[in-house]
């Protein structure tokens, strides 16, 4: 398996636009994650799903932050319209939860930086 | 709720010598418990983590850390630091979801 794939790697927008940054998990796990990264917060867990399911999103900032998962290969977090304070590294994780299975994958990253 | 506590946002070392990063934990029910490196421009990968079984875990790298009920620790060591070691260290506790530390950054020095 290629691993957790995130793309765009890097995004550059202006304030106001629509962001859509895109995650396909692991083949087979069950779990996924929405990472945010800042040098002031450190790594937020902003949603996560189980099934295709949202799970807990009390870590998603504001309504500007939404996050999808239309299938068990696809997940979008959308951010619409976008802020300069929302320019962080973004990160998806996928894995299991059962015994001596549980660690996250996480992909490479989008950076966005919002202008 | 689970959550982890690192004790240390940067810790500076000399090539060769112990590395000693603390990590605690609240957690409800026993948890499992995670060490990622992260370095510069990458995402996260997995150093070891402990689930069940022996509370000595050993990972990649030469890291180990142990799990201590009894002081709800989970410190990361390494017995002899190398250049490459530098990076940033997160502890994460899971429970369904997964939270992490706020990291320790990890400077070695020649």
């Amino acid at each position: 398996d290629a691993g957790v794939i995130q793309s765009p790697r890097h995004e550059v927008t202006e304030m106001g636009q629509e962001v859509t940054l895109r995650c396909k998990p692991i083949s087979g796990h069950d779990y996924l994650f929405w990472y945010r990264q800042t040098m002031m917060r450190g790594l937020e867990l902003l949603i996560y799903f189980n099934n295709n399911v949202p799970i807990d999103d009390s870590g998603m900032p504001e309504d500007r932050f939404s996050a999808k998962m239309p299938n068990a290969s696809f997940s979008t977090l959308k951010i619409q319209p976008s802020e300069p304070r929302d320019s962080a590294v973004y990160f998806c994780a996928s894995s299991h939860y059962r015994a001596l299975d549980t660690e996250a994958f996480f992909g490479q990253g989008t950076r966005l930086t919002v202008v | 709720a689970q959550s982890v506590t690192q004790l240390g946002s940067h810790v500076s070392v000399s090539e060769g010598a112990l590395v000693l990063l603390r990590c605690n934990y609240s957690s409800s029910v026993p948890p499992y418990l995670f060490w990622y490196v992260q370095y510069p421009n990458q995402g996260l990968q997995l150093l070891l983590k402990y689930t069940t079984g022996a509370t000595l875990v050993k990972g990649i790298n030469g890291f180990e850390a142990e799990f201590k009920k009894s002081e709800t620790s989970f410190h990361l060591t390494k017995p002899s630091a190398h250049m490459s070691d530098a990076a940033e260290y997160f502890c994460a506790v899971r429970y369904n979801d997964m939270r992490f530390g706020a990291g320790t950054r990890l400077t070695v020095k020649p």
